[in-house]
């Protein structure tokens, strides 16, 4: 069964950093490109950034461009999304989600999603 | 950016009866290799956003055959043939076909 753990997630004073973490299980996670989406209280999804299945290639949206940065350790089926400049607009419910495809190319697709980590940044 | 834009935000429904969720996009996405790259997802009442329609038109593994997608293009149509109390939450397109990706608004779906 696949399985995606997200932690790290706490309340943060505007302008820190906070690091998310994704543990992975249950299928090949080298095979796969890896996603961040997040979702404010109340409110849509939104996109945060790809990374592929070697971390060759990552994308961000333009409201983290610069201040976030995604990684990961195939060695320990991680993920990682590295937040600096935190931003009132960054509270949200932060979900890591699988692609279908290693390459991060058009058609992607949010195969399976984990339930999420809340971060909340507030002085 | 490519915008994504659904219609109704709100969608109540009689148990039984059809409902049908709208979603535009701001530019085609039917990408050269003949698939429209527009995703559905529906995400339960305290849940995790599940994959529904994939290609606008391919059910995700284990959808229910009332859930059904069409279109091409910019235009998209989600229909559920006769809606079950298990349908309840909020209904989202997003396109896969460009970075950043997009993400409608949301359709929530309420059982009348």
């Amino acid at each position: 069964e696949v399985q995606l753990v997200e932690s790290g997630g706490v309340v943060v004073q505007p302008g820190g950093s906070l690091r998310l973490s994704c543990a992975a299980s249950g299928f090949t996670f080298d095979d796969y490109a890896m996603h961040w989406i997040r979702q404010a209280p109340g409110k849509g999804l939104e996109w945060v950034s790809l990374i592929s299945w070697n971390g060759g290639v990552t994308y961000y949206s333009d409201s983290v461009k610069g201040r976030f940065t995604i990684s990961r350790d195939n060695s320990k089926n991680s993920l990682s999304l590295q937040m600096n400049s935190l931003r009132a607009e960054d509270s949200a419910l932060y979900y890591c989600a699988r692609d279908e495809h290693g390459t991060a190319s058009p058609g992607y697709k949010f195969v399976n999603w984990g339930r999420g980590t809340l971060v909340t940044v507030s002085s | 950016e490519i915008v994504v834009t659904q219609s109704p935000l709100s969608l109540p429904v009689t148990p039984g009866e059809p409902a049908s969720i709208s979603c535009r996009s701001s530019q085609s996405l039917l990408h050269s290799n003949g698939f429209n790259y527009l995703d559905w997802y529906l995400q339960k009442p305290g849940q995790s956003p599940q994959l529904l329609i994939y290609f606008g038109s391919d059910r995700a593994s284990g959808v229910p055959d009332r859930f059904s997608g069409s279109g091409s293009g910019t235009d998209f149509t989600l229909k559920i043939t006769r809606v079950e109390a298990e349908d309840v939450g909020v209904y989202y397109c997003m396109q896969a076909l460009a970075t950043p990706i997009t993400f409608g608004q949301g359709t929530r779906l309420e059982i009348k």
